[in-house]
């Protein structure tokens, strides 16, 4: 069965960076784009990143443009979100989702947290 | 950040109807047939319900059905369930840069 495993989530202080990765299993991952999804605490969905198959295009919301940066490595079935000059705001649990193209996102993680605080 | 409108919570009976109503633009769900729908229960990730605006993923039972009219997409549970209690979010995909995919708020749909 298809698998989607995040990890690297903490608590960092605001200013700081942290690495969160995705490990894809049972399914060819360099056929597929992915993305990573927060949900701050008690609210809503917010779609963060866009990678395509290759890696070759990448897209951001605007609230993380120029601090989170998106990347892949095919022959490791991985994904990850390097987030630097994070703040309280980025506070949240992140997934990553396999998209289908186009049409939404079939797979998820399980999510793995971040908070921002001093 | 711009998200699609959805009523915050609706409540029907078991056995009752409801929908949910998501509310965009042109430039989201107005401009793609790229409407889905996920629903959520408290400490779980968002599980597909439907894609491309009316399709069901296997295994998603025939009484979520999904529509769209204009700018507004809408997702109906007929014949509801006490499973069927949780949050639900609407998706659009909403062009290749800066918006490429767009929420709603979420609706918390309550069985009474």
């Amino acid at each position: 069965e298809v698998q989607l495993v995040d990890s690297g989530g903490g608590l960092v202080q605001p200013g700081g960076s942290l690495r969160l990765s995705c490990t894809a299993s049972e399914f060819t991952f360099s056929s597929y784009e992915m993305n990573w999804v927060r949900q701050a605490p008690g609210k809503g969905l917010e779609w963060v990143a866009y990678i395509s198959s290759s890696g070759d295009n990448r897209y951001y919301a605007d609230s993380v443009k120029g601090r989170f940066t998106i990347s892949r490595d095919n022959a490791k079935n991985s994904l990850y979100l390097q987030m630097n000059s994070l703040r309280a705001e980025d506070t949240a649990l992140y997934y990553c989702a396999r998209e289908m193209t186009g049409s939404g996102f079939d797979y998820w993680g399980q999510g793995t947290l971040v908070s921002v605080s001093s | 950040q711009s998200v699609l409108t959805q009523p915050r919570s609706l409540s029907g009976s078991p056995g009752q109807s409801v929908t949910i109503s998501c509310t965009g633009t042109r430039s989201d769900i107005g401009g793609y047939d790229y409407v889905s729908w996920y629903q959520q229960h408290p400490g779980k990730a968002p599980k597909l319900m439907i894609y491309d605006v009316s399709k069901r993923p296997s295994g998603v039972p025939d009484r979520f059905s999904g529509s769209k009219s204009g700018n507004t997409a809408s997702l109906t549970i007929s014949g509801l369930q006490a499973e069927d209690e949780g949050d639900y979010f609407c998706c659009s995909y909403a062009g290749s840069y800066a918006s490429h995919w767009m929420f709603g708020g979420g609706t918390k749909v309550t069985v009474l």
